[in-house]
């Protein structure tokens, strides 16, 4: 069975430009998260979707983040404009059932640059 | 908010020494949750703890949650230099998984 999937895994910006990150996650799961870990940090939740309902977006950024699962399968998180702190690693993980006492299952991530 | 603090940082030890990392959280939580994460990888997961004192084992790993459901440890006994990575503790509360900010382990051969 295929794990969460994740394009790009690398990427480099200069600050002010836009940038989008794509998520698969393991088929069948429910519910979908979007990380962002900071080097030498624990992942912070984004956005945490149940099919395609965004339940819990309170740690967006929404000024300049946004994210979308339109058919409750796949995700794209953007950021635009990107700034310097907004370089770290992108995290998506997914996990089967709803709520967030599931497994959780991670991605490989996108490390992202903002130069 | 809830926060989730681990304890230490950093922890280098010789391989055949035993390793305990300590997980503490400001609100009683549901369950926690434990990850491990090798340089330049994704979290894994490792196991959960949902009931006050539970005690769960994994080979060499032992993992414990606090009678009050605010604190959890992880202790590798006789580390091998397989066991290289951070470890994250999450706990769970509120509908919140909070992650804390983990404990690098290092392991000299």
């Amino acid at each position: 069975e295929a794990g969460v999937v994740q394009s790009p895994r690398y990427k480099i910006i200069e600050k002010k430009q836009p940038v989008a990150f794509w998520c698969n996650p393991i088929s069948g799961h429910n519910t979908l998260y979007w990380y962002r870990q900071n080097l030498g940090q624990g992942p912070e939740l984004l956005i945490r979707y149940e099919n395609e309902e965004a339940v819990d977006d309170s740690q967006l950024p929404k000024d300049r983040f946004s994210a979308e699962r339109l058919k409750g399968v796949d995700s794209t998180l953007k950021i635009q404009p990107a700034e310097l702190g907004d370089s770290a690693v992108y995290l998506c993980a997914s996990s089967l059932g709803l709520g967030t006492q599931e497994t959780q299952y991670f991605g490989p991530g996108t490390r992202l640059l903002v130069l | 908010g809830q926060q989730v603090m681990q304890i230490p940082q950093y922890q280098h030890v010789q391989e055949g020494e035993d390793f305990t990392t300590y997980c503490n959280s400001s609100t009683t939580l549901s369950n926690i949750q434990w990850y491990k994460q090798r340089p330049g990888g994704h979290p894994v997961f490792l196991i959960q703890l949902v009931k006050s004192g539970e005690v769960k084992k994994q080979k060499r790993l032992t993992f414990q949650f606090g009678e009050a459901k605010k604190n959890s440890s992880l202790h590798i006994t006789a580390t091998q230099t397989t066991d290289v990575g951070t470890y994250f503790c999450a706990g769970q509360g509120g509908g919140k998984l909070i992650f804390g900010q983990g404990t690098t382990l290092q392991v000299k051969p």
